[in-house]
């Protein structure tokens, strides 16, 4: 069955940046892209950026853009998320979420849509 | 960037009672849209996609609809498991592909 599983929870300062990790197995890495979605405590979902598994092309959201790095490793079937100069407005639960659609040919795009979610890692950022 | 108007935002309701939750965007998303669920310290799942296609393994109680910028979510008859919150989501063309505010079903 598909898996999405991330790394512990993270305590960081203001100004520091957070490196976390989604082991995924159970289905073909690079069939799906790969998102982040955020959810501050009590908040709503906020979708962060994309990764292409084949070519490791990258999109994220204007606000993030300049701070967050996104990869993935094909050979360790692992996602990252690298988020630099954080402030307590990042203090959130990052999920790694995959894409639903099936990546046929090259060219094929994300549908946006989200069907399989990590357990979630809790970053808090507090002095 | 699209905003993503949910109501209400918390329903009360007993076990085997219906459910309609409502999504309102800004501007036409055509059938872009989707619906998760999200329990007490769970990550969401998917419930629809494409306003009213059923994600793999959901039960037939959970249906979608609507077009342009009016949905529902119906849920049937709840069971205890249904009692969670709610996100709709659009998905069409740029990002950032936004989510609404949640309605607790209660």
């Amino acid at each position: 069955q598909v898996q999405l599983v991330q790394s512990g929870a993270e305590v960081k300062k203001p100004g520091a940046s957070v490196k976390v990790s989604c082991k995924a197995s159970g289905y073909t890495f690079t069939d799906h892209y790969m998102h982040w979605v955020r959810q501050a405590p009590g908040q709503g979902l906020e979708w962060m950026g994309y990764t292409n598994p084949n070519s490791g092309g990258t999109y994220y959201a204007h606000k993030f853009q300049g701070r967050v790095t996104m990869t993935m490793d094909t050979s360790t079937t692992t996602a990252y998320m690298e988020l630099s100069r954080l402030t307590s407005d990042d203090t959130a639960i990052y999920y790694c979420v995959r894409d639903l659609n099936v990546l046929m040919k090259i060219g094929d795009r994300p549908l946006y849509y989200f069907d399989y979610w990590g357990q979630g890692i809790l970053v808090t950022v507090s002095s | 960037e699209i905003v993503l108007t949910q109501s209400p935002a918390t329903l009360s309701l007993s076990p085997g009672e219906r459910a309609t939750l409502s999504c309102r965007t800004s501007q036409s998303v055509s059938t872009y849209l989707a619906w998760y669920q999200q329990r007490p310290g769970q990550a969401p799942r998917l419930l629809i996609y494409d306003a009213s296609t059923r994600a793999t393994g959901i039960p037939a109680r959970f249906s979608g609809s609507g077009s342009g910028t009016d949905f529902t979510l119906t849920i049937t008859s709840l069971e205890p498991e249904d009692f969670a919150v709610y996100y709709c989501q659009q998905r069409i063309n740029w990002p950032p592909w936004t989510f609404g505010q949640g309605t607790k079903v209660e």
